[in-house]
C-alpha cells in the first residue's frame, strides 16, 4: 500500500463547478499535511497546509481527519486557471523530521 | 516567490558523461532536498541534507551523489549518465513555520541521456 494514496482522476469539470479532492495517508503519526499544485511541466507550489480544525483560503477548503487519516480540498467556484495536477502531501515527522511524502496527484481540468 | 534555482533547466547528454545538476537558495534555509520526477508520476526524495556536511539517501535508491559544502548550494553528481537517468530533478529546500516545514521548489532540471 502507497504510504498517501489519491485519487488520479482525471477530473473534469465546468467553470464554476465545486469539486472534492480526497487523499488517505497510512502512517498514523505523520504530523503536517499539505496540499500542493503542480502545472504541468512545473515545480510543484504550496497551496495550504492542512490544519486539524480545517482551514479555508478563499475559494479552497481543507479538512483533516486524523481518525480516518483523510485528507481533503474542496475548490469552490472553478476558474480555468485551476487546471493543475494537486499533490496531497504528508509530513511523518519525528526522525522523518522535514522528509515529505508526496501522493501521485489528482488531475483537475476545468473547461469553459 | 522562492529564491531557489536550479541549472540547467534542460540537459541532453550521451550516455557514459559525468554530469552535476546546479542548486542554490539565498533564503538560508538549513534543510534542502532532490527529487526525481517522471512525467505523471509522483515525486520520490533521492537524498537530503540538514546543514552542511550533512547528506542522507532518500527513499528512492539513486546511483547520484550529493555535497553540501555551504548552507546556500547543493548539487548533484551523476558519475557516469545512463538512458534509465533521464527523469525531472527537483531540489527543495524548508524552513520552519508556525510549528511545521514549509517546502519550496525550483523551477526543476529536465534530464534526457541518449
Amino acid at each position: 500500500r502507497k504510504e498517501v494514496e489519491q485519487d488520479p482522476g482525471p477530473f473534469n469539470v465546468p467553470e464554476g463547478a465545486t469539486v472534492a479532492f480526497n487523499c488517505t495517508y497510512s502512517n498514523s503519526a505523520s504530523q503536517s499535511f499539505f496540499w500542493y499544485r503542480q502545472d504541468c511541466r512545473k515545480e510543484p507550489k504550496l497551496l495550504m497546509s492542512v490544519y486539524s480544525s480545517g482551514n479555508e483560503d478563499g475559494r479552497f477548503t481543507a479538512q483533516l481527519n486524523r481518525a480516518s487519516q483523510y485528507i481533503s480540498l474542496l475548490i469552490r467556484d472553478s476558474k480555468l486557471s485551476d487546471s493543475a495536477t494537486y499533490l496531497c502531501v504528508v509530513n511523518a515527522g519525528g526522525t522523518s523530521y522535514g522528509k515529505l511524502t508526496f501522493g501521485q496527484g489528482t488531475i483537475l481540468t476545468v473547461h469553459p | 516567490e522562492a529564491d531557489i534555482y536550479q541549472t540547467p533547466r534542460y540537459l541532453v547528454i550521451g550516455t557514459g558523461k559525468k554530469i552535476t545538476l546546479e542548486c542554490s537558495q539565498t533564503m538560508g534555509h538549513d534543510k534542502m532536498y532532490w527529487y526525481q520526477q517522471d512525467p505523471g508520476m509522483e515525486l520520490h526524495l533521492i537524498h537530503y541534507s540538514y546543514g552542511v556536511n550533512s547528506t542522507e539517501k532518500g527513499d528512492l535508491s539513486s546511483e547520484s551523489t550529493v555535497s553540501r559544502i555551504r548552507t546556500e548550494h547543493f548539487p548533484l553528481t551523476l558519475e557516469s549518465a545512463r538512458p534509465s537517468h533521464t527523469s525531472q530533478y527537483l531540489c527543495a529546500s524548508s524552513q520552519m513555520g508556525l510549528g511545521y516545514e514549509t517546502q519550496y521548489f525550483g523551477p526543476g532540471t529536465r534530464l534526457l541521456v541518449l
